[in-house]
């Protein structure tokens, strides 16, 4: 079984859509929780930590369930510049952090 | 701030050959790590550096693999020889100080073995 499991999309939202990704994890024990976006042929870039609590940045919204061991990314009134690849990754409390295969995601004009 | 930066961006080079790909992290960052992403797979880790000291290298692959950081600073990753299923894009990764905070990523560099 995979650390982390991502939909893989694509997902093909118009500007001004909200749309949401879903993350998995295995372990249980995982302490630490972020998105990363990647654009094509770039380096992935922090989009932002992912707290117990949930956290908002502008359009952003992030959300970590601990019981389910799930974490979310929520986009609001998509822009044509969110499209990207975003990846979910997690740290299991060591030096490892395991990624997501990664779910695109193409907003349409 | 310079950013993490490697070289080359891309390699080209045919099986059984050698190739060193490089990779120097944001000044001061203690933690370099290597990551390496082959085709349609999920990125995955290879090795941690704190300083010039290798933490985990537990993700190498096989010993055709070597890194290095002398002196704490640059790093440098040996494929030798290199096999086909070596192609993929590798990336480096650079924190501050924890292990398990937020990682800066270069560029990577996109290795092709014929």
């Amino acid at each position: 079984r995979k650390e982390v499991e991502q939909d893989p999309g694509p997902f093909n939202v118009p500007e001004g859509a909200t749309v949401a990704f879903n993350c998995t994890y295995s372990n249980s024990a995982s302490q630490s929780f972020f998105w990363y976006r990647q654009d094509c042929r770039k380096e992935p870039k922090l989009l932002m930590s992912v707290y117990s609590s949930g956290n908002e940045d502008g359009r952003f919204t992030a959300q970590l369930n601990r019981a389910s061991q799930y974490i979310s990314l929520l986009i609001r009134d998509s822009k044509l510049s969110d499209s990207a690849t975003y990846l979910c990754v997690v740290n299991q409390g060591g030096n490892q952090f395991y990624f997501g295969t990664g779910t695109s995601l193409t907003v349409i004009p | 701030e310079a950013g993490v930066t490697q070289f080359p961006s891309h390699s080209v080079i045919e099986k059984g050959q050698t190739v060193t790909l490089r990779c120097d992290p944001i000044s001061g960052h203690d933690n370099l790590y290597w990551y390496r992403r082959v085709m349609g797979k999920e990125i995955k880790f290879l090795l941690h550096f704190v300083k010039e000291s290798k933490q985990d290298e537990s993700g190498m692959p096989n010993n055709r693999f070597l890194a290095e950081r002398t002196g704490g600073t640059y790093s440098t990753l040996k494929v030798q020889p290199a096999e086909l299923e070596d192609s993929g894009v590798y990336f480096c990764a650079s924190s501050q100080f924890r292990a398990n905070e937020k990682l800066f990523f270069g560029s990577g560099t996109q290795l092709s073995v014929l």
